[in-house]
């Protein structure tokens, strides 16, 4: 059982570079989330996706774009990438209701 | 938007002790909250969830709720050098949907 799997788990982008994050869950959760995690700032959230069909803005998305492409999957796109988006990017998915969230391995993007 | 706040530490304890890790809300909607570890280079997981007021116990970790203090803590008994990572609290607001992090809180278990 794979739970939640992200794409890729490192890379690395010159500033004005466009890339795509994957995230894929075979849960069949409804709800799906983008965090960002830096040093001393904790998880703040990007997007997330309650269900399939809709989108909504977290604490911090500028500069990002997502796409609930079904219910799997959930991908988040920088368009002109920033040395402030250096980050660990971690999807997650949970259930229908005030279930948990389950997270993906992360991926670690520097932009230089 | 919606805080979530925790005190960064590092909390150090001995080897044996019992761990408090405390955490403050301020939705006062808020209807489910959760504890995750996370280790070094690694994604969270999930420790602890607990919905209503009072104790929930889980082996060696035990929830606390007090919702009208807005207030959530987890105890770790027998504390272990393995438990040593970063406890996050999260919080799903009275929207049921976005789930709010605190920055976390770093133990140290000393043998």
């Amino acid at each position: 059982n794979a739970g939640v799997t992200q794409t890729p788990k490192f890379q690395v982008l010159k500033t004005g570079q466009s890339m795509t994050l994957q995230c894929a869950q075979d849960m069949n959760h409804n709800s799906m989330y983008w965090y960002r995690q830096d040093p001393g700032m904790g998880l703040r959230l990007i997007y997330y996706s309650a269900s399939e069909g809709t989108t909504d803005k977290g604490e911090v998305p500028n500069g990002y774009n997502v796409s609930r492409l079904n219910k799997r999957e959930f991908s988040l796109r920088l368009e002109s990438a920033a040395p402030s988006q250096t980050s660990v990017y971690f999807c997650a998915s949970s259930a229908v209701g005030n279930t948990e969230a389950f997270f993906g391995q992360g991926t670690r993007l520097t932009v230089v | 938007q919606k805080e979530v706040e925790q005190n960064s530490g590092p909390l150090s304890v001995p080897e044996g002790a019992i761990a408090s890790l405390n955490c403050t809300y301020s939705d006062r909607g808020s209807q489910s909250f959760f504890w995750y570890r996370q280790y070094s280079g690694k994604s969270p997981e999930l420790i602890m969830s607990i919905y209503s007021n009072g104790d929930k116990e889980d082996g060696r970790f035990t929830a606390q709720l007090n919702k009208a203090s807005q207030y959530v803590s987890l105890l770790i008994r027998d504390s272990q050098p393995s438990d040593s990572a970063t406890y996050l609290c999260a919080v799903r607001g009275n929207s049921g949907y976005a789930l709010n992090f605190g920055k976390g809180t770093s133990l140290l278990v000393t043998p």
